[in-house]
């Protein structure tokens, strides 16, 4: 079992809607989670940092975070053309102050 | 500002050659990274530091080793390139603290042929 899974997509949405990315984490004792942005041929920029169960909302990007069920979530709201990218997960195990990444999940937001 | 700057971007090798990939960051953080990416595993940490003068192994550290001699610094150096280690080759920093996100690099393409 990997230690951080994502679905790879491609995740197609049209504009405007609801994107909703996924991500399964098999540490039960991690701690923290981010959501990067990579578009191809870039390097991954941060987009969202988690720590506690429930909702961050920053703009139209929430980050949502399960401990219990070891999940976090990524929704992108009103998804316009500029979010087409790979996303990806990303959770520092027991502590430690490392990321491991999941292979990232492409979105694809078409007219 | 602050930045973490690569070199070189694009890097073509014979296999069997050593390479040496650096790293340089002005953010004065602690903690260096290097990743590589391959299509279909995203992101894999191949080497990582916490200090001067300290290195870990990540999950696919065979074939690299890393030195880390003053803060800003953490070069990367293929020991016998091979033809698996073609990647494209990302350094990233953070500060200290488990919730300190990653900085990244540009990242270097590395072909080996």
């Amino acid at each position: 079992q990997k230690e951080v899974e994502q679905n790879s997509g491609p995740l197609s949405v049209p504009e405007g809607a609801i994107a909703s990315l996924n991500c399964t984490y098999s540490d039960r004792v991690s701690q923290s989670f981010f959501w990067y942005r990579q578009y191809s041929g870039k390097s991954p920029e941060l987009i969202m940092s988690i720590y506690s169960n429930g909702d961050k909302e920053d703009g139209r990007f929430t980050a949502q975070l399960n401990k219990a069920s070891q999940y976090v979530s990524l929704l992108i709201r009103d998804s316009q053309s500029s979010d087409s990218a790979t996303y990806l997960c990303a959770v520092n195990p027991r502590g430690y102050n490392k990321l491991i990444f999941g292979a990232g999940t492409r979105l694809a937001v078409h007219p | 500002d602050a930045e973490i700057t690569q070199s070189p971007r694009h890097k073509i090798t014979e296999t069997g050659r050593q390479v040496t990939l650096a790293c340089h960051q002005t953010w004065n953080h602690n903690n260096m990274f290097w990743y590589r990416q391959d299509l279909g595993h995203g992101l894999r940490l191949i080497h990582y530091s916490y200090g001067v003068q300290d290195t870990n192994k990540g999950e696919v550290s065979d074939g690299y080793s890393v030195s880390r001699s003053n803060t800003e610094d953490l070069p990367l150096t293929l020991e016998s390139a091979a033809s698996s280690q073609t990647s494209v080759y990302f350094c990233a920093s953070s500060a200290a603290g488990r919730n300190s996100p990653l900085h990244f690099g540009n990242g270097t393409r590395l072909t080996v042929t």
